[in-house]
């Protein structure tokens, strides 16, 4: 089965300096990939997926994200966050041949003034 | 449309005790699933179903039992709770294919004593 990876669980930043959240997934087949956000006491919302084709992905929020297949990567990154942008965010994968989707264990993002 | 709702928001349990969490969406969508999160170990899949009358499980089953009577309802049901199970579970939703965004609830605090 798949797994993923998520390489930092805090990332603390001041406002308006770039951000990069690192991502790594396992799988021996073809897969779908999503960065999702949790804002507090609240369920997760998809911020961006890669399915095929450019392997740079744009998101809301400004939030962008890179696939590398033979880093087996997909970091999210934004040029200039916001307080706003305070929240854990999460990587996930799917694989095409099976039902579920397997998420990593979340990095939390700070974003300080 | 009300999309993913999950009731209670908050429930103690004594150990032993047996609850039902319950999880209904509005958007015709085939594929339900179950996670709970923890701390430093992001989301994992309990069960999930496919469609009405067909369910299977994830990776941490055990302890939990579901059931898909409609296409709107999958209920989460413990039958002897532990404080092991003492977590945030969120139900999810989305179409049968695997590329499409998941769907969220706002998750069921609970808690084991």
């Amino acid at each position: 089965a798949q797994s993923v990876t998520q390489l930092d669980s805090q990332v603390p930043v001041f406002e308006e300096a770039p951000v990069e959240l690192r991502c790594n997934y396992s799988s021996s087949v073809s897969v779908y990939l999503f960065w999702y956000v949790q804002y507090p006491n609240q369920g997760l919302q998809l911020l961006l997926k890669y399915l095929s084709g450019s392997t740079l992905v744009k998101g809301i929020n400004g939030f962008e994200a890179e696939f590398n297949k033979s880093q087996t990567s997909f970091h999210l990154r934004k040029p200039s966050v916001h307080i706003s942008d305070t929240a854990e965010y999460f990587c996930a994968v799917s694989e095409l041949d099976n039902n579920d989707m397997r998420f990593g264990a979340g990095t939390r993002l700070t974003v300080k003034p | 449309n009300a999309g993913v709702t999950q009731t209670p928001k908050f429930q103690v349990l004594k150990t032993g005790q047996s609850m039902t969490l319950q999880c209904a969406q509005d958007m015709n969508h085939e594929y339900m699933s179950w996670y709970r999160q923890d701390p430093g170990m992001g989301l994992r899949l309990i069960h999930y179903s496919v469609g009405a009358g067909i369910t299977d499980q994830g990776e941490v089953p055990n302890g939990y039992n579901v059931s898909r009577s409609t296409t709107e309802d999958f209920p989460l049901r413990l039958l002897s709770a532990a404080p092991s199970q003492t977590s945030v579970y969120f139900c999810a939703s989305s179409y049968w294919d695997r590329d499409t965004e998941a769907f969220f609830g706002q998750g069921t605090r609970l808690t084991v004593v």
